[in-house]
């Protein structure tokens, strides 16, 4: 199993540039969020998805887009993107809501320009 | 709205010294609490949990007591290793739903 995956681990653009972080696993989970995490503040929750078709949102959702049109992957999309996203992007998996373990992808290091 | 405050580092021990870190949280209802580690270039792992008052999560060498009432989850380790060097981070999770509020992380180095 590789668990959850995300590409790329390392990505700089220019504000208002548009681009997709992806998420996959292969576990069969269910449930897949995205976080950010900035120094000094964790972890935030931007959407989450409780299985394919459905998504909602999580605690900083703006200035992102997420669709999930298959159990395995769950891409984040950042529409234009601006100096404020600049961040560190976790993906995460779990078989239920938030009382299971969350398994973490790896991270993806974003900076915007 | 739900939030957890975790002390601020970062913690520099030595070798077999003991550790804590406190945590408390602010909730409504009968939270769930974790504490998650994020070894260096890694994501992050669920280290334990307690879903309801007095449990009390251990792995590793780790333990926790969920404390309903001083809203706490202090994370605790009675001799510590290099190995356990990492961000650690307490969390909570209420109902049903997939929200989960983080705190700010400890980051915490063990020196031999």
């Amino acid at each position: 199993n590789a668990g959850v995956t995300q590409t790329p681990k390392f990505q700089v653009l220019k504000t208002g540039q548009s681009m997709t972080l992806q998420c996959a696993q292969d576990m069969n989970h269910e449930y897949m969020s995205w976080y950010r995490q900035d120094p000094g503040m964790g972890l935030r929750l931007i959407h989450y998805s409780v299985g394919a078709g459905i998504t909602d949102q999580g605690e900083v959702p703006n200035g992102y887009n997420v669709s999930r049109s298959t159990t395995e992957d769950f891409p984040l999309r950042l529409l234009s993107a601006a100096p404020s996203q600049t961040s560190v992007y976790f993906c995460a998996s779990s078989l239920g809501p938030a009382v299971y373990e969350q398994f973490f992808g790896p991270g993806t290091r974003l900076t915007v320009l | 709205g739900d939030s957890v405050t975790q002390m601020e580092g970062p913690v520099t021990l030595s070798e077999e010294a003991f550790l804590t870190i406190n945590c408390t949280y602010t909730a409504t209802g009968y939270p769930s609490l974790f504490w998650y580690v994020q070894y260096p270039g890694e994501g992050l792992q669920l280290l334990l949990k307690a879903t309801k008052a007095d449990d009390k999560g251990s792995n590793k060498g780790f333990e926790a007591t969920y404390r309903k009432e001083t809203t706490s989850f202090h994370l605790e380790k009675g001799s510590v290793q290099v190995s356990d060097s990492a961000v650690y981070f307490c969390a909570l999770s209420r109902g049903n739903n997939n929200d989960m509020r983080f705190g700010a992380g400890t980051r915490l180095t063990v020196k031999p």
